[in-house]
């Protein structure tokens, strides 16, 4: 059973170029969610997806931030016009979604975006 | 505003003895707590949870500590091996209210275990 696959692994932008960050989740999970960590920091939460739908996008930023997960395909993180602020470790996890609460969270190894 | 707190940033331990890694919480209503572990460069993983209807939850060497009138919650591993040696990350989350689902996360503690 894969677990969550995430892609590139690593990316390097120029400021003012957009970056995507792809993420599909494990088998069976119907919910996606994307943490940012920047150095010597634990993970913030920014996005909470389902299919087709965003949960929560409260801990994105309101500009140049966007995400999806579609009815068919991964989820995709789109980050416009980067600047060197941007650069960190973006993960992606999925869970089942479970009602009462103790859903378990599974992460993907992370996409390593550098902004030059 | 750090709802989730581990105080030590690191912590070194000698194999085969006890490690204690600790994490204290401000948010009343966070009701499931999870402990990832992660090395550099990879995505954490999953180790042990705990509700907040118990107080101890155990699978293999982990141990996870519950004390919720304290908020506080901590992590045993026993007997502490070198492959432990990684950040451990305590989180928590609540089912209740327009934060549902989201995990929030301390800065993490550092193991190392030395032969």
């Amino acid at each position: 059973n894969a677990g969550v696959m995430q892609n590139p692994r690593h990316l390097v932008r120029r400021r003012g170029q957009e970056a995507r960050l792809r993420c599909s989740p494990m088998k069976g999970h119907s919910h996606v969610y994307w943490y940012r960590q920047l150095p010597e920091e634990g993970l913030k939460f920014m996005v909470y997806l389902q299919k087709e739908n965003i949960i929560d996008e409260s801990g994105m930023p309101k500009e140049r931030f966007s995400a999806e997960f579609p009815k068919e395909g991964p989820s995709i993180l789109r980050i416009q016009q980067v600047v060197r602020g941007d650069s960190a470790a973006y993960f992606c996890a999925s869970s089942r979604g479970l009602a009462e609460g103790t859903d378990t969270q599974y992460f993907g190894p992370g996409t390593r975006l550098t902004v030059l | 505003d750090q709802q989730v707190k581990q105080n030590s940033p690191s912590l070194s331990v000698q194999e085969g003895r006890i490690s204690i890694l600790n994490c204290d919480y401000t948010n009343s209503m966070f009701d499931y707590f999870l402990w990832y572990k992660k090395y550099p460069a990879e995505g954490p993983t999953f180790l042990i949870s705990i509700s907040s209807i118990k107080d101890k939850n155990e699978d293999g060497r982990f141990t996870v500590f519950l004390n919720k009138s304290a908020k506080h919650l901590s992590l045993h591993i026993v007997p502490s091996q070198p492959g432990d040696s990684a950040v451990y990350f305590c989180a928590a989350s609540s089912d209740r209210g327009s934060t549902l689902g989201r995990l929030y996360f301390g800065r993490g503690t550092q193991l190392t275990v030395w032969p």
